[in-house]
């Protein structure tokens, strides 16, 4: 199965302050998807990139969110001013080499808001 | 309306034993059919991917996909411990399109 990384594992930061999660997707695809999940709760979709260019956000995907490509390999998630309501595990997924139904997710960073 | 509706279990069985999940899914776009298996805290992994109506099996895994009845089942034979785990089912409505995923379904296989 082709691999997705994610860096950190888990990250704790106080209200308000800035965060931003790390993907490494798979490699030479030009999309590239952020979701969330909230505990006990599910998996939501929060935006899909496309060719450096977002093609669809949830009405999650507030102000409070940006999405980045700062070199070729990775991706970025920045929420500028977390809320506790932030708190959730953040999932960056890749399509596979198929017809793109399917989407790769990799592992995942906890975010904890203090 | 829930786009992706499953009984969030939690589900006990045997080991050895068939174990049937189901999901109802309410909107007549998706065209994709995903099961996925996520443990505590972890990432969901890809378990079976489908187009369409059908089934499709994988070793002791068989996904099938009713669109006439909005419905979705993923079986497992012969279950065991390590099948332990919540399973999610999933749609999209075409190919690169974000995914609607269920609550999932808790399964405990017991030794």
């Amino acid at each position: 199965e082709p691999e997705v990384t994610q860096t950190p594992s888990h990250q704790v930061t106080q209200m308000g302050q800035e965060v931003i999660l790390r993907c490494v997707p798979i490699s030479n695809h030009l999309y590239f998807y952020w979701y969330r999940q909230i505990l006990g709760q599910k998996v939501e979709f929060l935006v899909s990139f496309y060719n450096n260019e977002i093609s669809e956000k949830s009405e999650i995907f507030d102000d409070q969110f940006s999405v980045e490509r700062p070199d070729g390999s990775n991706f970025t998630l920045k929420i500028r001013s977390t809320k506790l309501e932030d708190s959730a595990m953040y999932f960056c997924a890749s399509p596979g080499q198929g017809s793109g139904g399917e989407q790769f997710f990799g592992p995942g960073t906890r975010l904890t808001v203090l | 309306q829930k786009e992706v509706e499953q009984d969030p279990g939690p589900l006990s069985v045997p080991e050895g034993a068939i174990v049937s999940l189901n999901c109802t899914y309410s909107n007549s776009a998706f065209q994709y059919f995903m099961w996925y298996r996520q443990y505590s805290r972890k990432g969901p992994e890809l378990l079976m991917y489908t187009y369409s109506s059908g089934n499709k099996e994988d070793g002791r895994f068989t996904a099938q996909v009713d669109k006439s009845s909005k419905y979705i089942s993923l079986f497992i034979r012969d279950s065991q411990p390590s099948d332990s785990a919540t399973y999610l089912c999933a749609s999209c409505s075409g190919g690169y399109q974000k995914v609607t995923f269920g609550i999932g379904t808790k399964l405990q296989v017991i030794p």
